[in-house]
């Protein structure tokens, strides 16, 4: 079965210091997300990709947070500077469809985890 | 704020049949009821989909009553293995799967 592969899995860092997430979705599935998931949580959806164009990022913080899917594949997930409240895990979903819920799987990455120090 | 109210933990044992009921008082028309199923350190899985009435898949079975207003994740015959965090969603048909979700229910399952 396919999966979304997503790296680091895990990442410590410093506050004030930049990081970075990989995500490669399934292969062919047109939707791609970046959730952050806080312990003891739900995720929280943070951006919405269709294809290379944002469709929702209004939760993310831009101030310091920034994502990218150039080519409509693969995407990072860049926090700079980080804080310590960015601990969580990040995850990166993807979905065939462009858009509707019937029958539109999401499917979800491992999770990078980040520890802010 | 959640459109699913959930309760926060269940135990039970193994080998029984377990049930989880999810409110969505305010459940839309167009929206379909979702039910993933998260183990630690893992990202979530989906379990099962429905609109109303019952669905049932390898895994579990959803039941839905006529006024749609909550629903009922069941799985048969639990493992330890069925151990995790699952959350019921709401969302609309048409929209661009903005789900949002809950904290979920901590499903314990002992020996």
């Amino acid at each position: 079965e396919a999966e979304v592969a997503q790296s680091p899995r895990y990442k410590i860092t410093e506050k004030s210091q930049a990081v970075a997430f990989w995500c490669d979705p399934i292969s062919g599935h047109a939707t791609l997300y970046w959730y952050r998931q806080i312990l003891g949580q739900g995720p929280e959806l943070l951006v919405q990709f269709q294809d290379e164009s944002v469709v929702d990022d209004s939760q993310l913080p831009k101030d310091r947070f920034s994502a990218e899917r150039l080519k409509g594949v693969d995407s990072t997930l860049k926090i700079q500077p980080a804080e310590l409240g960015d601990s969580a895990m990040y995850l990166c979903a993807s979905s065939k469809r462009k858009q509707g819920i019937v029958g539109n799987t999401i499917y979800f990455g491992e999770g990078s985890w980040l520890t802010v120090v | 704020l959640a459109k699913t109210t959930q309760p926060i933990s269940m135990d039970s044992y193994e080998g029984q049949e377990v049930n989880i009921t999810c409110s969505h008082n305010n459940i839309a028309t167009n929206d379909y009821i979702t039910w993933y199923q998260q183990f630690p350190s893992q990202g979530p899985r989906f379990i099962i989909q429905g609109y109303k009435t019952k669905v049932t898949n390898e895994v579990a079975s959803l039941f839905i009553p006529a006024d749609r207003k909550s629903s009922t994740l069941s799985l048969p015959r639990v493992s330890l293995s069925d151990t995790a965090v699952y959350y019921c969603l709401v969302g609309e048909t048409d929209s661009n799967y903005q789900l949002i979700w809950g904290a979920g229910t901590k499903l314990i399952i002992k020996p």
